[in-house]
């Protein structure tokens, strides 16, 4: 069975300082890795996936995301933080036209 | 692109009553969406798999008599919560698959706003 673990329940960081978000996964073949950003009360916007091919992924609003075969990590990235970043973060496997498991989230706070 | 939205994004209604929710992809065709089921502080907990022409596939533990699903067209499918409870009172998010995508882009899905729901 496929699942996802965020090991971080919140995270807490300076505006400006950088960001890594942990997300780690088990599936039992080729993952499909995707993160996903939630504003409260808000669905959820896709940040970047992977598929295949280059490891290191650039999404949407300066994130990025490297996949480690070998740690079975898709852990999350950025490099200077911003206060409209503060939000819910899910990772999500799936692949196949399989259905989507998710992690339970990560919240981000940006302190000042 | 690919957008999907859901109406109402919030609804009230007393114990007892029926709740229709809407979920619609504007810009793509979509012939599987899905339906979440958000508690607070926790994560997605998909409710059902939507297919186009065909009878839903609901998840273990989820009562299909209470939440019905129809998805009559490539664009729309909707979720009713019959004879609503205080306890269904969540955010239900609706996500869809742009069929035409090709490849492993099919397996992205685009997610609606959410609706929030409260039964009194």
């Amino acid at each position: 069975a496929q699942s996802v673990t965020q090991p971080d329940i919140h995270i807490t960081v300076s505006e400006g300082a950088s960001l890594e978000l942990r997300c780690n996964y088990s599936y039992g073949a080729t993952p499909y890795l995707f993160w996903y950003v939630q504003s409260p009360g808000q669905g959820l916007q896709l940040l970047l996936k992977y598929f295949s091919g280059d490891t290191l992924v650039q999404g949407i609003k300066g994130f990025e995301a490297e996949f480690k075969r070998s740690q079975s990590s898709f852990n999350l990235r950025k490099p200077s933080v911003h206060w409209s970043d503060a939000a819910e973060y899910f990772c999500a496997v799936g692949g196949g036209y399989s259905t989507l498991t998710f992690g339970k989230g990560t919240m981000l706070l940006v302190s000042p | 692109g690919a957008v999907v939205s859901q109406h109402p994004s919030r609804v009230i209604c007393k114990s007892g009553t029926s709740v229709k929710i809407e979920c619609r992809s504007l810009d793509f065709q979509a012939t599987t969406m899905f339906w979440y089921r958000q508690f607070p502080k926790k994560s997605l907990m998909l409710m059902a798999t939507s297919n186009e022409g065909s009878k839903a596939t609901y998840e273990q533990g989820v009562e299909k008599d209470k939440f019905l699903i129809n998805h009559a067209s490539l664009t729309l499918s909707t979720l009713t919560v019959t004879s609503a409870h205080p306890e269904d009172s969540s955010f239900y998010i609706c996500s869809a698959r742009d069929s035409l995508a090709g490849g492993p882009a099919t397996d992205t899905q685009y997610f609606g706003p959410g609706t929030r729901l409260t039964v009194l």
